[in-house]
């Protein structure tokens, strides 16, 4: 089946620590994106990627990072330089064109410890 | 700041009654209209698009864009409890513009 896979489902940092959310898609999507949603919020755009090798900044780009070697995977790093990271992470692909709709992977949850 | 902004919630319809989810945007560029649902704890689904002026119909949803007027909207006919969620509303912009612009949502409960 086709479809975006995110993981993990839930995720703990310590202080200090970066950690790495994986986003991996198997639709041949050209462009991917990451969104933060906090409670009882809509959708904020962290980073996308267009093509391979190339991404841009979203809305709140600080403290995370991405790369995008492949087509399939976008991977996100929440740094330590993000104090405050506990949200669900949505990561959403599309074929890149303004009138095509983005799908959603299951989201991963991050907490502190 | 270009924005989409959804009609404050909650919004709560009797079941069988007729829900309706109003959006409106800013940015007069945009051509491509996309409405989610998403469940509580779960990842949006995207449930209906609409890039023409006037109504488009799937099953018991119904998407009506009017651009002279900017605004969007979402109709649920014979509302299910199963229809309870937030609603998000996202708009596009061509140019070569890839990003879509999400509403903060309309959280809607079907009361049996």
């Amino acid at each position: 089946d086709g479809g975006i896979t995110q993981s993990p489902k839930y995720l703990f940092r310590k202080e200090g620590q970066n950690v790495t959310l994986s986003c991996e898609q198997n639709l041949n999507h050209d462009a991917m994106y990451w969104y933060r949603q906090d409670p009882g919020q809509g959708l904020r755009l962290i980073y996308y990627s267009q093509i391979v090798n190339d991404f841009q900044k979203g809305d709140i780009a600080e403290g995370y990072s991405v790369s995008r070697e492949k087509k399939e995977s976008f991977p996100l790093t929440v740094t330590s330089a993000q104090k405050n990271p506990t949200a669900f992470y949505l990561c959403a692909s599309s074929m890149g064109a303004y009138n095509q709709p983005q799908h959603f992977g299951d989201g991963t949850r991050l907490s502190i410890l | 700041q270009k924005e989409v902004e959804q009609n404050s919630g909650p919004l709560s319809v009797p079941e069988g009654a007729i829900a309706s989810l109003n959006c409106t945007y800013s940015d007069r560029g945009s051509q491509s209209f996309f409405w989610y649902r998403q469940y509580s704890g779960k990842s949006p689904e995207l449930i209906m698009s609409i890039y023409s002026n006037g109504d488009k119909e799937d099953g018991r949803f119904t998407a009506q864009l009017n651009k002279a007027s900017q605004y969007v909207s979402l109709l649920i006919r014979d509302s299910q409890p199963s229809d309870s969620a937030t609603y998000l509303c996202a708009g596009g912009v061509n140019f070569g513009n890839e990003k879509l612009t999400f509403g903060t949502g309309t959280r809607l409960t079907i009361i049996p």
